[in-house]
């Protein structure tokens, strides 16, 4: 099966532009999704398909790709964007068939 | 209002089986493609089984495939997963989600949650 690569922690300054970034083979067939997670919630969709968001996500949340990569962009980070976040995306390599998450990225805003 | 609400979590042997249940409703819920989500404790999400609308489409991680079954009855708008053969490592919060297909463009994610059931292997 595929893997998403995730680099484990970023920081941003409150008010500054931050870009998550997740690597992988599965993402040159399929659009990564990217889910915020708050400790002892469950995850949250907040960018899909090309570069959507899902009503109630606000606009300085943003996705793109190229290639390998896909990245959320958050311009303007908020305090409350303090979270855990994960991309995803359809596998099918090999025989396998299913989907795979990067292993998360903790986003802290100081 | 989309809803998915989990249940059937526990304390179970290493072993053991366990059954759990996500009740859907607010949505159409035989048109829509649904997986298992688990999480372990402090770790990452990791995908556990989906099941395509009418449950032709049945796949699985490696990591359970053989040990869990996953099944839907959409007269009664409900996901199950079955879980057999249980270990320590299968110990994580289990959620349910409903899947969004936007296939032409190969867009594909899961775009409603539930608030997620704790399963413990221990002896």
């Amino acid at each position: 099966s595929s893997e998403l690569t995730q680099d484990p922690a970023v920081s941003v300054a409150l008010g500054q532009t931050v870009r998550i970034t997740c690597q992988g083979d599965s993402l040159r067939s399929y659009y990564a999704s990217w889910y915020q997670q708050k400790p002892g919630q469950a995850p949250v969709l907040v960018i899909y398909g090309k570069n959507n968001r899902p009503s109630g996500i606000p606009d300085r949340f943003s996705g793109s790709s190229s290639g390998n990569t896909a990245s959320l962009t958050i311009t303007g980070a908020q305090a409350e964007d303090e979270a855990d976040y994960y991309c995803n995306s359809r596998d099918s390599s090999g025989n396998h068939l299913g989907w795979v998450f990067g292993g998360g990225t903790k986003l802290t805003v100081l | 209002e989309v809803q998915l609400v989990e249940s059937g979590g526990g304390l179970v042997k290493p072993g053991g089986s366990l059954r759990l249940s996500c009740a859907a409703s607010g949505f159409t819920f035989s048109s829509y493609s649904m997986n298992w989500v688990r999480q372990a404790p402090g770790k990452g999400l990791e995908w556990v089984s989906s099941i395509s609308s009418s449950s032709s489409y049945i796949y699985y991680a490696d990591s359970v495939k053989g040990r869990f079954t996953i099944s839907r009855d959409n007269a009664k708008n409900s996901l199950y997963l079955q879980m057999n053969s249980l270990r320590a490592e299968d110990t994580a919060v289990y959620y349910c989600a409903r899947v969004n297909i936007v296939a032409t463009i190969g867009s594909y994610y899961f775009d409603y949650w539930g608030q997620g059931t704790l399963v413990t292997v221990s002896s």
